[in-house]
């Protein structure tokens, strides 16, 4: 199956700066999902992409997937105490079944 | 439809035990999936379900864990004979089935085996 490699494992920004976190893969994806889990909390979806160098964008989050669809980064710009949380990649494979990557953990101190 | 809902949030048991879980999804969703999440790691597939149909299951399940959705709605979670590896978040979640589509989880039951 499919293993998806995240980093950075830990961010810790000032409020206002930027955060960006990567996601790898040794094999081409179909598509890519992104969720947010926010301490204590479950996963929420946030973006799907699909197509080679994608990039879509959510207010201040911008998902990008890469030429070769083996790679994909998450940036958010002027990050803000709600932004903390754990943010996953996650590799769609057959059946809709998700592998996950194991999270980049944002704290922003204000 | 107020989503995923999962039962119990939290269960403690003792290792040996038997425990069960339930996991009531979206209503119009035929796809239900089972994860299970350790600390500092991203949820990980156990198993998943099209309609009543039990179509994959992952090599992590052992032969003590059984899941099944008789009626095609809500499904339940049984792990035999706990042990203290089974220590986990385990996370529900349903989506329609076709390509390309986002997966709702629920709440999760964290299980605690001492």
């Amino acid at each position: 199956g499919q293993q998806v490699m995240q980093i950075p494992q830990y961010q810790h920004v000032q409020e206002g700066e930027d955060f960006t976190t990567y996601c790898n893969s040794s094999t081409t994806l179909s598509n890519i999902q992104w969720y947010k889990q926010r301490p204590g909390g479950h996963p929420v979806f946030l973006i799907q992409l699909v197509k080679s160098g994608e990039v879509k964008k959510q207010k201040r989050l911008t998902f990008q997937f890469g030429e070769a669809k083996k790679n994909s980064s998450l940036h958010i710009t002027a990050t803000q105490t709600t932004d903390v949380g754990t943010y996953f990649c996650a590799a769609l494979e057959y059946g809709n079944k998700l592998v996950f990557g194991a999270g980049t953990i944002l704290r922003v101190k204000s | 439809d107020t989503g995923v809902s999962q039962n119990p949030r939290h269960k403690i048991t003792k290792r040996g035990q038997n425990v069960t879980f339930r996991c009531d999804p979206i209503s119009e969703h035929n796809r239900l999936y089972w994860y299970r999440q350790t600390l500092g790691q991203g949820p990980e597939f156990l198993t998943y379900f099209q309609n009543e149909a039990q179509l994959e299951k992952s090599r992590l399940l052992s032969d003590r864990f059984s899941a099944e959705r008789p009626k095609g709605s809500f499904s339940t979670l049984e792990i035999q004979r706990t042990e203290q590896g089974d220590s986990a978040m385990y996370l529900c979640a349903s989506s329609l089935s076709g390509g390309n589509t986002e997966a709702f989880f629920g709440q999760g039951t964290r299980l605690t085996v001492v």
